[in-house]
């Protein structure tokens, strides 16, 4: 079983300040994709990075891809209460879309004003 | 983009009756259509994974005599969860992949009293 970890699991910041999301596994991931959820809602796509090393930047949100593509991480510059909410990182667990998502644990943001 | 749609949104429904969740996909074929639960404050959990015209697929732990899954056409697919209980109760997602999209539902909230 292809396990991810996220961390940290909750995180209350005040606006203005960075902050990093982790996501880790020992298992090598064809590609990773970072999603954001709010309540009652399905999750909404953010980025897919796909190769080892990869960098990807979304305006404040900046996302990267190990080098062994078996983490990622997400790092939110100058945070705002826009910004709340649950981010959760997945594995895609094969290369061709047949596979369901293997989701991490999730971080819930709260960006205080 | 490709759209899921998702309904009903919100059921209440009485522990030992049977609930009917349905996904539909808007402008597109769903070959497979993946099943997720999420519980209060935890991360999406793949639940099982239906293919079109051929028996679903279950995580390990689901039991598929309760999630009856049903894809009989590219355009609908079926969660029924049967004989509810109130542990049943989460908020059930939908999602479908192309290529390396994943569309999801918004999402079924099951409460079960």
């Amino acid at each position: 079983t292809q396990l991810l970890e996220q961390s940290p699991q909750f995180l209350s910041i005040q606006e203005g300040e960075n902050l990093t999301v982790y996501c880790n596994s020992s298992s090598v991931f064809s590609s990773l994709q970072w999603y954001r959820q709010e309540p009652g809602e399905g999750p909404v796509l953010l980025v897919t990075v796909v190769t080892g090393g990869e960098v990807k930047k979304l305006k404040r949100l900046t996302f990267q891809f190990g080098d062994a593509r078996k983490d990622s991480s997400l790092h939110i510059t100058a945070a705002q209460p826009g910004d709340t909410g649950l981010y959760l990182c997945a594995g895609v667990r094969s290369g061709g879309g047949a596979d369901g998502l293997t989701f991490g644990k999730g971080t819930h943001l709260i960006i205080q004003p | 983009g490709a759209v899921v749609s998702q309904h009903p949104s919100r059921v209440i429904c009485k522990s030992g009756t049977s609930v009917k969740i349905e996904c539909r996909s808007l402008d597109f074929q769903a070959t497979t259509m993946f099943w997720y639960r999420q519980f209060p404050k935890q991360s999406l959990m793949l639940m099982a994974t239906s293919n079109e015209g051929s028996k679903a697929t279950y995580e390990q732990g689901v039991e598929k005599d309760k999630f009856l899954i049903n894809h009989a056409s590219l355009t609908l697919s079926t969660l029924t969860v049967t004989s509810a209980h109130p542990e049943d109760s989460s908020f059930y997602i939908c999602s479908t992949a192309l290529n390396y999209g994943y569309t999801f539902g918004s999402g079924t909230r099951l409460t079960v009293v």
